[in-house]
């Protein structure tokens, strides 16, 4: 079954501190991948997508991602963070049709000054 | 740049009640989604849209029906709430190959 894990219900970090939020998805064909921040109150932007190429990927707000496909997996990491930062985060994994996006069910960041 | 805009932001039913919930997007977007987000469950895909006057069942359409008729526009409606339709609805949109946009959301309450 297709399906994305985000093991990590609630993190909580000190501003200045590196983080990572785990993503591992099961699917079964090429997957495309995202990474989308919630603010409270707030719609879901996108942070930053990984279609082919450099398994490496930069997005908006100093976040980067690394698609893994041997763990199945698309972490998302930043090196310092804001407090500006804290929010609810959601991996997202579909066809190049997304359609069928199925979403994680999320991640929410609190960062402590 | 106004985006996807949903309205109402809020809303309280009571059980049996209808509503319409309507989103807008200003993209020029072929596709549009209507999304509902529980605590702990994540986004799920109620219907969608792949352009204008066409229309076609997500993961949880049941208690739901939608209306595109300018492409515009994506209208979800409630014929009948229940209180398990409590939830925030979003709105989005996008053009083909492209990420999704979403809209800020309707927090809907059905007592």
């Amino acid at each position: 079954a297709q399906s994305v894990t985000q093991p990590d219900i609630h993190i909580t970090v000190s501003e200045g501190a590196s983080l990572e939020l785990r993503c591992n998805y099961s699917y079964g064909a090429t997957p495309y991948l995202f990474w989308y921040v919630q603010s409270p109150g707030q719609g879901l932007q996108l942070l930053l997508k990984y279609f082919s190429g450099d398994t490496l990927v930069q997005g908006i707000k100093g976040f980067e991602a690394e698609f893994k496909r041997s763990q199945s997996s698309f972490n998302l990491r930043k090196p310092s963070v804001h407090w500006s930062d804290a929010a609810e985060y959601f991996c997202a994994v579909g066809p190049y049709n997304t359609d069928k996006l199925i979403f994680g069910t999320g991640t929410r960041l609190q960062v402590f000054p | 740049n106004a985006g996807v805009t949903q309205t109402p932001k809020f809303r309280v039913l009571k059980t049996g009640q209808s509503m319409t919930l309507l989103c807008a997007q200003d993209m020029n977007h072929e596709y549009m989604y209507w999304y509902r987000q529980d605590p702990g469950m994540g986004l799920r895909l109620i219907h969608y849209s792949v352009g204008e006057g066409t229309t076609a069942k997500g993961e949880v359409p049941d208690g739901y029906n939608v209306s595109r008729l300018k492409k515009q526009n994506f209208l979800l409606g409630l014929e009948s709430a229940a209180p398990s339709q409590t939830s925030v609805y979003f709105c989005a949109s996008r053009t083909p190959g492209s990420p999704l946009h979403f809209g800020n959301g309707t927090r809907l309450t059905v007592t």
